[in-house]
């Protein structure tokens, strides 16, 4: 069974910084692609970003709102995806998803919540 | 970006009736490998979204034969056979066709 585990989320102060983990279980995980999908309270879902597998590249992709402030990465020797956030702003708050990214659908961790608030 | 448009946004259904919701996309999601980048998942109130259906037409793992999946190109449907109690939730559609992957704005279904 697919497990997904997010850690790391808290209240940060704008201008902050915050690393989000994901630990991830019940699959090959290095050789998955990995994906990154916020939901600001009581909103819809944004995708944040995504990072290829090592034997597919290992390549990034960011959404324009986080591009130049969020860096995604993976430890596969750990099973563990990462979300380096930086220059936080209040629109960041959210629950962040770590998810799979399949061309069969995606499994979601639980979610941990982001507070951005002086 | 391939903007997903969701009809209808609120959708109350009487248990074993029947529940349809619409999803469109700005572009074609038809790969060349002829499948739909199309996903729906639920958000069912205070949990993670979940995968219903997979490029467009697949049910995912344990899910009830009373959700299908159609549609082709930019037009695709959920459908709920009979809905029941445990349907409740945020139905969302996505595109992975390319990215930025984007979301549908959610249809919030309720029970009568």
């Amino acid at each position: 069974e697919v497990q997904l585990v997010e850690s790391g989320g808290g209240l940060v102060k704008p201008g902050g910084s915050l690393r989000l983990s994901c630990a991830a279980s019940g699959f090959i995980f290095s050789d998955a692609w990995m994906s990154w999908v916020r939901q600001a309270p009581g909103k819809g879902l944004e995708w944040v970003g995504r990072i290829k597998s090592k034997t597919d590249g290992g390549t990034t992709d960011y959404a324009a709102p986080v591009k130049g402030r969020f860096t995604i990465s993976r430890d596969d020797s750990k099973n563990t995806l990462y979300l380096q956030m930086n220059s936080l702003k209040t629109e960041d708050a959210a629950v962040y998803y770590c998810t799979t990214d399949t061309t069969q659908g995606s499994d979601w961790g639980q979610g941990t919540l982001v507070t951005v608030s002086s | 970006d391939i903007v997903m448009t969701q009809s209808p946004l609120s959708l109350p259904v009487t248990p074993g009736e029947p529940a349809s919701i619409s999803c469109r996309s700005s572009q074609s999601l038809l790969h060349s490998n002829g499948y739909n980048y199309l996903d729906w998942y639920l958000q069912k109130p205070g949990q993670s979204p979940h995968l219903l259906i997979y490029l467009g037409s697949n049910r995912a793992s344990g899910v009830p034969d009373r959700f299908s999946g159609g549609g082709s190109g930019t037009d695709f449907t959920l459908k709920i056979s009979r809905v029941e109690a445990e349907d409740v939730g945020v139905y969302f559609c996505m595109q992975g066709l390319q990215t930025p992957i984007t979301f549908g704005q959610g249809t919030r279904l309720d029970i009568k």
